[in-house]
């Protein structure tokens, strides 16, 4: 059963325009939320968190936005550039559980100079 | 500050055969997770060691075992390999269980 879900496989984007990547999640007990850039034959790079403390997280381009009540949370990348061309991954933990993280399928971005 | 490292990177082995993969965590990182991500796939848990014991199991069976030493590195261990054992390995290493994890640059393992 997918605790993590990311209903759109791929997304493309003008270069200098905002990139949205969303995620869903069933798991009401999840407080803790990351995601990752993963390039080909690389391992995934970490990106953001937020805590479910908070509903917004910014570092420089990214932002990460965190609905609790809609168990839905977003990356948001602007400007977007074409390194940001990738597959991007939301991942999720549960603190009654503290040892692992519920990943997505993962969005290939890209970016269309 | 050295990031998490992986080895080999990638390799081939034949249905029914042993692997070992090793992982060295990132300095001042005392946790180490393995994931299994089949193309396609997000990665998913396999175990987590913390004090050299396994702290936390995925949905893998028996033939998946680990082992941590005491300088935080790992080992991932596969017996009886299956053809669908063939995936891209992730270590990830973190400060402590829960928190933030960093991965490593995979392995690549074939079985065939």
């Amino acid at each position: 059963d997918q605790q993590v879900k990311q209903n759109s496989p791929s997304l493309s984007v003008q270069e200098g325009r905002i990139s949205i990547l969303n995620c869903d999640y069933t798991n009401s007990m999840f407080d803790y939320f990351l995601w990752y850039k993963k390039y080909p034959a690389e391992g995934p790079t970490f990106l953001i968190s937020i805590s479910s403390i908070k509903d917004k997280n910014e570092d420089g381009r990214f932002t990460v936005f965190l609905n609790k009540s809609a168990k839905h949370l977003s990356l948001h990348i602007v400007p977007s550039q074409p390194g940001d061309s990738a597959v991007y991954f939301c991942a999720a933990s549960d603190p009654g559980v503290g040892n692992q993280f519920y990943f997505g399928t993962g969005t290939s971005l890209t970016v269309i100079p | 500050e050295t990031g998490v490292t992986q080895s080999p990177t990638h390799l081939i082995k034949t249905r029914g055969q042993q692997v070992t993969l090793r992982c060295s965590s990132q300095s001042g990182h005392n946790t180490v997770s393995w994931y299994q991500q089949a193309l396609g796939q997000g990665p998913q848990f396999i175990f987590q060691y913390y004090r050299e014991e396994e702290n936390g199991r995925g949905n893998f069976p028996p033939r998946f075992s680990g082992l941590q030493f005491p300088n935080y590195s790992s080992e991932l261990n596969v017996n009886a390999l299956e053809l669908d054992d063939s995936a891209l390995y992730l270590c990830a290493s973190s400060r402590s269980p829960g928190n933030t994890i960093y991965f490593g640059e995979g392995s690549w393992l074939t079985v065939v």
